[in-house]
């Protein structure tokens, strides 16, 4: 069964610092991977995708990912964060295929706060 | 395009009432979805749709919670009787049917039953 984990519950950073949000999944094929971001009272919003080609995906706000196969990864990056990156980090892995669009996994997410 | 619109925002409740979600995805996308977020908890799927018709149903309490999406546009998610288990946020999704795009998801509709 796939499953995704992301190992750490919440995490503090200076703004300014670099950020780097761990996820790992199991899956039995290739896998879709994604990255959501979630304000408080806001629905989840897409940071980015992996389908296949280049394992480094750059997404929205200077966030990028790197899909590593043999590590099972999928990790965030940003290299200098802003105190409106404040929010909850979700990784979700989905097995998306011709016949249209399936289900989401979610990790439990990552909280990210951000020191002044 | 417009987005993924949820109501109500906000519902309080006493367990054994029963209350109601409704769920209007972008035009022309043919799969919505309903996903069950407790607190500190990443989403988790209760029902699929494709059209009007259930494609994935397995993780939804069927005792208690029903969903229908008649015509193949709007969609409702009702739970009765509540427990008190059931306080979360509740999130609607779209998707059109072309592999490759993803999802768009409402704003949602946080649940408190007391």
């Amino acid at each position: 069964a796939q499953s995704v984990t992301q190992p750490d519950i919440h995490i503090t950073v200076s703004e300014g610092a670099s950020l780097e949000l761990r996820c790992n999944y199991s899956y039995g094929a290739t896998p879709y991977l994604f990255w959501y971001v979630q304000s408080p009272g806001q629905g989840l919003q897409l940071l980015l995708k992996y389908f296949s080609g280049d394992t480094l995906v750059q997404g929205i706000k200077g966030f990028e990912a790197e899909f590593k196969r043999s590590q099972s990864s999928f990790n965030l990056r940003k290299p200098s964060v802003h105190w409106s990156d404040a929010a909850e980090y979700f990784c979700a892995v989905g097995p998306l295929g011709i016949q249209g669009a399936q289900k989401l996994v979610f990790g439990q997410g990552t909280r990210l706060t951000i020191n002044p | 395009e417009a987005g993924v619109a949820q109501s109500p925002r906000y519902k309080i409740i006493e367990k054994r009432q029963s209350v109601a979600f409704w769920c209007n995805p972008i035009s022309g996308h043919a799969t919505l979805y309903w996903y069950q977020q407790i607190l500190g908890q990443g989403p988790k799927l209760l029902i699929q749709f494709q059209n009007n018709g259930v494609v994935d149903d397995s993780q939804l309490p069927k005792d208690r919670f029903s969903a229908e999406r008649l015509k193949g546009v709007d969609s409702t998610l009702k739970i009765q009787p509540a427990k008190l288990e059931d306080s979360a946020v509740y999130l609607c999704a779209s998707s059109p049917t072309v592999a490759g795009d993803g999802y768009t998801f409402g704003s949602g509709t946080r649940l408190t039953v007391v």
